[in-house]
């Protein structure tokens, strides 16, 4: 239980276009999502909280404008990368926390490796 | 600040041997720990995690981790390794926030050879 579906896996953009990341709680409601960016070999910086209804929360230093998260429901929340530059090419991980009935925790979804050319 | 610290970047053993992965963390309050691993261009998978109950703690596929206040560590270990082991491990502790959010450390590899 308390699976974190995302898409795509993977994804390849051009310079100056846009890429949409979704991340869906399959079996539960997710109140709380966090999105992350891991760069290789390193950990998982923490980008953005998001709560369903609201405005999402960025940490100092991540441009709010260009990385553009959605939680309009319980179950789905999305990250948008606008006009990507090849900088942004990394390795991004929602996670969703868990409460309530499915217990106490984190869970994860598979990541999306983005590459912009 | 809630924060982590994993002692080893790398860590080597051969398969059958035990495996210990250090962490030590640094809280103002009492708090939740998780271990994780990761797996290439994977998402990451809980092993376990300790949330103020019993101070040994049980996971999955052998692992098991002991959280020690006065040591304030949380380190990971298993009886014997297996090849599929070989992947990435993160210590992990929630921030206490309202938002509960988790501080990562900074990762250890394992390899394990044959």
């Amino acid at each position: 239980g308390a699976v974190v579906s995302q898409h795509p896996s993977w994804v390849i953009c051009k310079s100056g276009t846009s890429v949409k990341i979704e991340c869906r709680s399959l079996d539960f409601q997710a109140t709380t999502m966090f999105w992350y960016r891991q760069f290789p070999k390193q950990s998982l910086m923490l980008m953005a909280t998001s709560n369903e209804g609201s405005k999402a929360t960025y940490e100092q230093g991540v441009e709010k404008d260009k990385f553009l998260i959605n939680h309009a429901s319980l179950t789905l929340s999305t990250l948008t990368v606008t006009s990507a530059h090849p900088e942004d090419s990394s390795f991004y991980i929602c996670s969703a926390r868990i409460t309530g009935a499915k217990g106490y925790g984190y869970t994860f979804g598979s990541g999306t490796r983005l590459t912009v050319v | 600040a809630q924060s982590v610290t994993q002692l080893d970047s790398h860590v080597s053993v051969s398969e059958g041997t035990p495996v210990l992965l250090r962490c030590n963390y640094s809280s103002s309050y009492s708090p939740s720990l998780f271990w994780y691993v990761q797996h290439p261009n994977k998402g990451l998978q809980l092993l376990l995690k300790y949330t103020s109950a019993a101070t040994l703690v049980k996971g999955i596929n052998g692992f098991e981790a002991e959280f020690k206040k006065s040591e304030t560590s949380f380190h990971l270990t298993k009886p014997s390794a297996h090849m599929s082991d070989a992947a990435e491990y993160f210590c992990v502790v929630s921030d206490g926030s309202g938002f509960q959010k988790l501080v990562f450390g900074t990762g250890t590899r394992l390899l394990v050879s044959p």
